[in-house]
Formats: structure tokens, C-alpha cells, sequence
């Protein structure tokens, strides 16, 4: 009965490789979003979903494309695969619209390792 | 300057002890704030939510101060378990999620 959901857990790939990340979530929340965290630790958001229109998309690299089937799944493709891609990447969904008063619940995330 | 700032610690304090941190926050439209704890190689959880008016939750207490723009985190009587990392969030209404990168808490026995 996982609430978010994501996979792979893993994912080591070579430079120039395309790979897709996906997430789902079973809470019935409407807004759902892609996270990266660096080495650093630093959690940014890259995009939010509400009932699959895009609703923030901050300046990530064009080979990065979220797709939303559906408002309960929010996958991300990422093309031509760069070191500084490698992170631990969070799916997150939460009740109602991101920028209002509503917290999120993250995935377990997924670490992807670019060589 | 950061948006959202944390001492990023680690603080390092024995068990019973009580501890406090802060973040500040540069955007003066936020709205809402939350902090959360993440545990060594998992995903953040949600602590709590910070109202105007402070509130608690146990042994952790939440307040936030406009005028200074900071929100804080109070942890009383310190358990082992409490040792994570603990990361603020600012959302303002032009729709922006910003995380701190977190303090990094120890207790020690």
C-alpha cells in the first residue's frame, strides 16, 4: 500500500543514454512533482503537474520531459544522459495546488548514476 | 543570497538537550511554510507545518516570524532518533517550492 511509488530504485547508465524514471501515487492527490538532489543534499523542484496540466516548470535542461498519462502516474524522460545529471531524483504528490498550503509526500527515490 | 538559508549544521548535541534552528526566508510573498525531516538515503517526511501562530507537536515546536522572515524549529528533550536532517520549505503564490538545504542534527548518547 505504497503511497508514492517510484522505479527504478537504481539506475547506472553511460553518457548519452536516454532513460525514463517513473512515479505513481494511490493518495488521490490532484498536484504531483519532480525533484533533483545533488551532492550537496539541495532538493529542487523541476516540475509540478495538477491533474496533468504543467504548472511549474523550472529552467531544467530541455532533454528533460515530464509526462503525465494520468493525474495518479508523472514520469520523467531524460535525454542524452550528462554526468551532472547523475542525483537522486524525488517524485513527490500533494492534495491540491503547489504554491499553496498543502504537504507533499515523496516517493523513495530513485539514484541514477551517469558514467 | 539563497532564497531560503539554513545553518547547515551539523549540530551535534547529547541526548535529553533541547536544540533549536532557523531558516530564513528572503521571499517576502511566501505563504506557507513546513519542515521536514530526512533520514540517510531516504526520502524527506513531513514534520510539520508552521502556522502563524507557532505551533507544537510533542517535543517539537514551530514558529515563524514575518517581520524577520525566519521560521524555527524547536526540539526538547532530544531522543537518538531524532538525528536526521532537517529541511524548511517556502511556498510562495507565484507558485514556487523552495527547500533549504537542510541542518544536519546528531544526538549522541
Amino acid at each position: 500500500d505504497t503511497a508514492v511509488s517510484q522505479t527504478p530504485k537504481y539506475l547506472v547508465t553511460q553518457m548519452g543514454n536516454d532513460k525514463s524514471i517513473k512515479c505513481e501515487q494511490n493518495l488521490g492527490h490532484d498536484t504531483m512533482y519532480w525533484y533533483k538532489q545533488d551532492s550537496k543534499k539541495f532538493l529542487k523542484i523541476m516540475f509540478s503537474y495538477n491533474n496533468k496540466e504543467l504548472i511549474i516548470n523550472e529552467t531544467v535542461p530541455n532533454r528533460f520531459s515530464p509526462k503525465s498519462p494520468d493525474k495518479a502516474h508523472l514520469n520523467l524522460h531524460i535525454n542524452s544522459l550528462e554526468l551532472g545529471d547523475s542525483a537522486v531524483y524525488f517524485c513527490a504528490s500533494s492534495q491540491g495546488l503547489a504554491g499553496l498550503s498543502y504537504e507533499q509526500y515523496f516517493g523513495p527515490g530513485t539514484r541514477l548514476t551517469v558514467t | 543570497r539563497k532564497e531560503v538559508e539554513q545553518d547547515p549544521g551539523p549540530f551535534n548535541v547529547p541526548e535529553g538537550a533541547t536544540v533549536a534552528f532557523n531558516c530564513t526566508y528572503s521571499n517576502s510573498a511566501s505563504q506557507s511554510f513546513f519542515w521536514y525531516r530526512q533520514d540517510c538515503r531516504k526520502e524527506p517526511k513531513l514534520l510539520m507545518s508552521v502556522y502563524s501562530s507557532g505551533n507544537e507537536d510533542g517535543r517539537f515546536t514551530a514558529q515563524l516570524n514575518r517581520a524577520s522572515q525566519y521560521i524555527s524549529l524547536l526540539i526538547r528533550d532530544s531522543k537518538l532518533s531524532d538525528s536526521a536532517t532537517y529541511l524548511c520549505v517556502c511556498h510562495s503564490s507565484a507558485s514556487k517550492i523552495i527547500f533549504g538545504s537542510g541542518t544536519r542534527l546528531s544526538i549522541r548518547p
